[in-house]
């Protein structure tokens, strides 16, 4: 199993470029999240979903957009980057009723 | 939501046991205590979990107080591999999707 798997690992962006942070797991988890990390920071909350077809907001929506169509699959999209958005992108799983999530090794994202 | 206060930093000499408190003072009876680690460079991993009673698992064990308004996480024999940012996070159900993360304590672990 490959668990969560994040691609790209590494992306640098011009300003006002739009890009999607792909995000899949193997585990048939239900729930699934997108993090993102300032340095020195902790992870704050993007966007998560609780199933295919319903995603909501976290703690740091704002110019971020999600979808899940698949119970696999649950993407992020960048609509027009700002350096403020320079930071490390985690997405995780957890399956209903489950004791741990599960993150992935993160996108390393700079937007010049 | 109920914050969490862990020391900024820690160090412990390698093969010994290392103590890194969280205190919660405003949790409610429903918070579950979680515990994440993460490793330079690599995304956060589950560590422990536990609501009331002191629990143990392969990674560690979790002290909770008898007020439940401070917890421990024990590593019982450090070695290099555990120096990693821990954090203590509180949550209203056994498993959620919604992780609230603070800072956490930066564990240095000395050779």
């Amino acid at each position: 199993n490959a668990g969560v798997t994040q691609t790209p690992k590494f992306q640098v962006l011009k300003t006002g470029q739009s890009m999607t942070l792909q995000c899949a797991q193997d585990m048939n988890h239900e729930y699934m999240s997108w993090y993102r990390q300032d340095p020195g920071m902790g992870l704050r909350l993007i966007h998560y979903s609780v199933g295919a077809g319903i995603t909501d907001q976290g703690e740091v929506p704002n110019g971020y957009n999600v979808s899940r169509s698949t119970t696999e699959d649950f993407p992020l999209r960048l609509l027009s980057a700002a350096p403020s958005q320079t930071s490390v992108y985690f997405c995780a799983t957890n399956r209903v009723g489950g004791t741990e999530a599960f993150f992935g090794q993160g996108t390393r994202l700079t937007v010049v | 939501d109920a914050k969490t206060t862990q020391p900024n930093s820690m160090e412990s000499n390698e093969e010994e046991p290392v103590h890194l408190p969280c205190n919660h003072s405003t949790i409610s009876g429903t918070d579950y205590i979680h515990w994440y680690r993460q490793l330079p460079s690599q995304g956060p991993e589950y560590v422990i979990h536990g609501l009331t009673s002191n629990v143990n698992n392969r990674m560690a064990s979790l002290a909770i107080a008898e007020d439940r308004k401070s917890s421990t996480l024990i590593l019982h024999r450090a070695t290099l591999r555990d120096a990693a940012v821990y954090y203590c996070i509180l949550s209203p159900r056994r498993g959620n999707e919604k992780l609230t993360f603070g800072t956490g304590t930066r564990l240095t672990i000395i050779p």
